[in-house]
């Protein structure tokens, strides 16, 4: 089945360490997301890409960072420099990936906690 | 960044009846999507009505937008316990190409 997959499903950081949240999907999908999900808060977009080798920083990219090596993977670090990480972390795909114009499939999230 | 904001926050509603969720956003748009999550997953994309129409339906979901008022609403009939879980309304970012802002979100609580 086509599909977005996310892993660990459950994550805990230490202070000071990087952590990298992966995100792989099979759909043949141009377009990548990453948000953000805090309790009692919207979705908050941390980066996106449009296609292979190229990322776009979204409205909260400080303290993260992200590659896209192939097109169906888009792993997100979240680095040290990031002082409140503890969140869900969803990653989404849509193809083409022109004015929104077409709904996301999402992958289940990751739940970071910093221990 | 234009933002949809989802009226009421929390719903709860007995098995049955219908539930009326409302959505306003800033400015003007191309499309608008309503997605559901569940408690602890990731969201599913349920409906995406365009500027040109004003209703749209699948299955007990109807959806429709009113492009004057800048507002949305999403009716879910004959509610099922199943129902319950978040209903977000999202919106094409205006400075992202591909990219969706998305509400905080209606809490829909359904009991049997």
């Amino acid at each position: 089945d086509g599909g977005i997959t996310q892993s660990p499903k459950y994550l805990f950081r230490k202070e000071g360490q990087n952590v990298t949240l992966s995100c792989e999907q099979n759909l043949n999908h141009d377009a990548m997301y990453w948000y953000r999900q805090d309790p009692g808060q919207g979705l908050r977009l941390i980066y996106y890409s449009q296609i292979v080798n190229d990322f776009q920083k979204g409205d909260i990219a400080e303290g993260y960072s992200v590659s896209r090596e192939k097109k169906e993977s888009f792993p997100l670090t979240v680095t040290s420099a990031q002082k409140n990480p503890t969140a869900f972390y969803l990653c989404a795909s849509n193809s083409p990936p022109g004015r929104g114009v077409n709904g996301y499939t999402f992958g289940s999230g990751t739940r970071l906690t910093v221990v | 960044s234009q933002q949809g904001e989802e009226d009421p926050q929390a719903l709860s509603i007995q098995e049955g009846e219908n539930a009326t969720m409302n959505c306003s956003y800033k400015t003007s748009i191309n499309n608008l999507q309503w997605y559901r999550q569940n408690s602890g997953r990731g969201l599913v994309h349920l409906i995406l009505i365009r500027s040109n129409e004003r209703e749209k339906h699948s299955g007990r979901l109807r959806v429709t937008l009113d492009t004057s008022k800048k507002s949305s609403s999403l009716l879910i009939t004959a509610s099922r316990a199943a129902d319950t879980a978040s209903y977000f309304c999202a919106t094409p970012t205006n400075s992202g190409y591909s990219t969706l802002t998305f509400g905080k979100g209606t809490m829909l609580l359904v009991s049997p």
